[in-house]
């Protein structure tokens, strides 16, 4: 099956500053790679997806980018601001699976004021 | 529209005891899934259905058993609970359009504890 790894697990930046969190996978099947946000204590929640053929897509101040040869996705969110403070997951999903998602284990954000 | 509704938001149980997780959703959604989330290892998939009457088994399925009997309900079953079934558990729905995979909407989740 699928493995999707995810780094850093922790990461502070200064408002202002840049965050960039980083998956790999393993299976070249996959073809759709999605973002969520998870404010604590509240449900996950889709910041942005991409598709396997499309190279980078971007929605304001969030960015992410897929480099199908490495197997590797990024999620880049620039001008940070205190309420970018949240877990991030990444997932990836193949066709014909229906809808089933391998989840990287999460990086906690945390945007300094 | 509620988009997908879990209860209950909290509950503990004693070892051993079994118990029901409620979730729904009113977007008329094909797939429906259960995920458990531990700390340190993400959102991990125990069950899944793609239509009524139809499930299959996700990553972590032992220990817990569902059914799929109309398009809005798809309710997860602890037959006998033990401490390491200690968790937050997630449902979610998505449309399923043709073969390409959809935004899935999380509901808010209950955190279970298991004494």
């Amino acid at each position: 099956g699928e493995n999707v790894e995810q780094h850093p697990s922790t990461l502070s930046v200064q408002e202002g500053d840049s965050a960039v969190i980083k998956c790999t996978y393993s299976d070249s099947a996959s073809n759709y790679f999605p973002w969520y946000k998870q404010e604590l204590g509240k449900r996950p929640q889709l910041i942005i997806d991409i598709r396997s053929n499309v190279g980078e897509k971007k929605d304001q101040r969030i960015a992410v980018t897929l480099n199908k040869t490495a197997k590797h996705f990024s999620l880049h969110i620039t001008e940070t601001q205190p309420e970018d403070s949240a877990v991030y997951f990444c997932a990836a999903s193949k066709a014909n699976t229906g809808n089933q998602f391998y989840f990287g284990t999460g990086t906690s954000l945390t945007v300094i004021p | 529209n509620a988009g997908v509704t879990q209860t209950p938001k909290f509950q503990v149980l004693k070892t051993g005891q079994s118990m029901t997780l409620q979730c729904a959703q009113d977007m008329n959604h094909e797939y429906m899934s259960w995920y458990r989330q531990d700390p340190g290892m993400g959102l991990r998939l125990i069950h899944y259905s793609v239509g009524a009457g139809i499930t299959d088994q996700g990553e972590v399925p032992n220990g817990y058993n569902v059914s799929r009997s109309t398009t809005e309900d798809f309710p997860l079953r602890l037959l006998s609970a033990a401490p390491s079934q200690t968790s937050v558990y997630f449902c979610a729905s998505s449309y399923l359009m043709g073969r390409a995979n959809t935004e899935a909407f999380f509901g808010q989740g209950t955190r279970l504890t298991v004494v």
